[in-house]
């Protein structure tokens, strides 16, 4: 199973709006509304950001929103703070009964 | 609180085995499903295992037939047995707590992850 595509990194200022893509195939991404996105700083675990394309676990802001169109996962994240800075991973479940996550993408906030 | 804490980890030798454990408090093990994931040094996730409530276990092709995932009910923990290790497999391993939602069931998500064990395979 080959990992999703993300870009490996994107930057924005405080307060702008970034969107990171995430693009899998019909057997993962494409063929099933499980695609989440999980946000890791250096050094710490994984959270949990997005569920089931679009929906935010309890305590997530409201700033990150996800969506997906054929192939292709977005997460958006609005109102851009410091506290953004991190490193961004989709995962997808795959019709191997497995799970396949994206290459990461590096988030800077400017 | 729900919190997940691994051990296990260390130094192993190429073709050495390692068991990672994986204990959890706040919840029970054995009424969801459990993941390992790992992450190489510098690198990104890489999604490892899984055990079902039911006990079925799935694994990725990379450590098919090498580790076992598995679960002790009354220590309420998970473990991954690693056997015939390879450089490859060094890495940070986290474990994670599959999400269900009481009315829509499992998401296919993890919501609860451990702070990782890592493990170095070099000789």
């Amino acid at each position: 199973q080959s990992a999703l595509t993300q870009p490996a990194s994107v930057s924005g200022s405080p307060g702008q709006s970034i969107t990171i893509s995430c693009t899998g195939t019909s057997s993962d991404v494409g063929g099933y509304n499980y695609v989440s996105w999980y946000q890791q700083h250096p050094g710490k675990a994984p959270k949990l950001m997005i569920y089931e394309v679009s929906n935010r676990p309890s305590g997530v802001s409201n700033r990150f929103s996800g969506s997906k169109s054929g192939n292709t996962a977005s997460l958006t994240i609005s109102g851009l703070q410091a506290e953004d800075e991190a490193d961004y991973y989709c995962s997808s479940y795959t019709s191997s009964s497995s799970w396949v996550f994206g290459g990461g993408t590096k988030l800077t906030v400017l | 609180e729900v919190q997940l804490v691994e051990s296990g980890g260390g130094l192993v030798q190429p073709g050495g085995s390692l068991r990672l454990s994986c204990a959890a408090s706040g919840f029970t093990v054995s009424s969801n499903y459990m993941s390992w994931v790992r992450q190489a040094p510098g690198k990104g996730l890489e999604w490892v295992s899984v055990i079902y409530s039911g006990g079925s276990t799935y694994y990725a092709d990379s450590v098919k037939g090498r580790f076992t995932i598995s679960r002790d009910n009354s220590k309420n923990t998970l473990y991954l047995q690693m056997n015939s290790l390879r450089a490859e497999d060094t890495a940070v391993y986290y474990c994670a707590r599959g999400m269900e939602l009481e009315r829509r069931g499992v998401t296919n998500a993890f919501d609860i992850w451990g702070q990782g064990t890592m493990v170095t395979v070099s000789s």
